[in-house]
């Protein structure tokens, strides 16, 4: 099991919102990354980081942005939170040395 | 372009049965292959992980198996059990980044009935 965390584990909120999605590690794992998963579709890369002070958008383009100010701490924030927003979100991290990726149990966010 | 496909889409079983889950991929460069187990609601757990030398893989229950050659492998998964009620999302990684990017299937939805 995992020490990956992310907070909350669901969350309801209107159009227009500003959201904050937390991930947090306990590994000391320098790279982390966010997906996008819709159901019964495939992960797709949104965000990633090398390590402290670095940020990457990946393969899918969001409108989401993110932060890494502690190695173990990489959190994800809508600004102004809309219904096509509505997704699971799955916080990953792994080793610099290991490709495994370890994920955490997802934000599942639905915006009306 | 890289893509991984994987099928079926979805497979309904009856506990103790065994199954076989398949991944084609067109990846390229290829550095390894994994499968991993995601239960509904939850992030994806691996199960197995293989590099370009190696055939097959297993972890309990759970065996893989690569044709690097063909750019197939499949999931056999022996004597089922209602935990393994998930999906199952095969994941190839190309040696071409230092990220070591991955490409994921949209994986197979397994039920186990009893």
């Amino acid at each position: 099991e995992a020490d990956i965390y992310q907070t909350p584990r669901y969350l309801v909120i209107g159009t227009g919102k500003k959201i904050t999605l937390e991930c947090s590690q306990t590994m000391g794992h320098d790279k982390m990354y966010w997906y996008q998963q819709d159901p019964g579709m495939e992960l797709h890369l949104i965000h990633y980081s090398y390590g402290v002070n670095s940020t990457e958008k990946g393969d899918l383009s969001s409108e989401s942005t993110v932060s890494r100010i502690r190695t173990e701490h990489f959190p994800l924030t809508l600004e102004s939170a809309r219904p096509s927003h509505t997704s699971q979100y799955l916080c990953a991290s792994s080793h610099p040395a290991a490709e495994t990726q370890y994920f955490g149990p997802g934000t599942r966010l639905l915006v009306l | 372009k890289n893509q991984v496909e994987q099928s079926p889409q979805s497979l309904i079983i009856l506990e103790g049965k065994n199954c076989t889950l398949q991944c084609n991929y067109t990846v390229s460069p290829f550095s390894n292959l994994r499968w991993y187990k995601q239960d509904t609601g939850r992030g994806p757990v691996s199960l197995t992980i293989m590099t370009f030398s190696e055939n097959t893989k297993s972890n309990g229950r759970y065996t893989a198996t690569l044709d690097a050659d063909t750019k197939q492998s499949s999931l056999h998964i022996t004597a089922s059990q209602l935990s393994d009620s998930a999906s199952y999302i095969c994941v190839v990684s190309d040696r071409g980044s230092t990220l070591g990017r991955l490409y994921f299937g949209r994986g197979t939805q397994l039920t186990v009935w009893p």
